[in-house]
């Protein structure tokens, strides 16, 4: 079964209040932490990725959390807009390991 | 920038129909994949590519097979599609294997097997 799991699968949150998205991993081997955003009728993104030597990385109005005592990673986006409205999914990777492997997403929905 | 195309952004098949699916990546990326994707289930990997002319089985590998002639294309084949074989198919570049690779996506190609 799948080793990367999230917690909810759909999340509301108001235009301009920072969003935080969920992600659990099962494998402690896995050393590279990737998410992805996926809009309608497109394939997933790249958004910002993380390896296991640290615990935190900031993109642009992205920041990428990872606890490796729980198992647990987590992105946060400041000041959410509507096009921030997609899909988000985080993947686990070992690095010697060509395969990436998935969470089943959760799903954004901005409120106006 | 990484670029990878698919053939088709839309397909209608009848069931029993041989169904070919195309991928083209642009950075001379040693990986390729191929995903389903459906409501629920998230991306599931049905296989994947190494290196020219080499193979391996993802998760679902059943009622598929794959083509790599040229690094840069990998071709999914559905022998005879069946109505189970609709979804939304997936293609993904990468690095190879000991870097941190991050795979890159192409726009999926939504199939409709009737």
């Amino acid at each position: 079964g799948e080793s990367v799991g999230l917690h909810l699968p759909t999340l509301s949150v108001q235009e301009g209040d920072n969003s935080i998205i969920n992600c659990a991993y099962s494998n402690s081997a896995s050393d590279y932490f990737i998410w992805y955003k996926q809009e309608s009728g497109k394939g997933p993104q790249f958004i910002i990725d993380i390896r296991s030597n640290m615990d935190k990385r900031q993109g642009q109005r992205v920041t990428v959390l990872l606890n490796k005592t729980v198992k647990h990673l987590s992105l946060q986006i400041a000041a959410t807009q509507p096009g921030d409205s997609a899909v988000y999914f985080c993947a686990e990777n070992i690095s010697r390991d060509d395969k990436i492997i998935f969470g089943k997403g959760t799903r954004l929905h901005i409120l106006p | 920038d990484v670029k990878v195309t698919q053939s088709s952004r839309y397909l209608v098949k009848r069931t029993g129909e041989k169904v070919f699916l195309e991928c083209v990546q642009d950075m001379d990326h040693e990986n390729m994949f191929w995903y389903r994707q459906d409501p629920g289930l998230g991306l599931r990997l049905i296989y994947f590519s190494y290196d020219v002319k080499m193979k391996e089985k993802g998760d679902i590998p059943e009622g598929y097979s794959v083509s790599r002639e040229k690094k840069e294309r990998f071709s999914l084949i559905l022998e005879s599609a069946s109505t189970n074989q609709t979804s939304m198919y997936l293609c993904a570049s990468s690095r190879w294997a000991g870097a941190y690779n991050e795979q890159f996506f192409g726009p999926g190609t939504r199939l409709t097997v009737l």
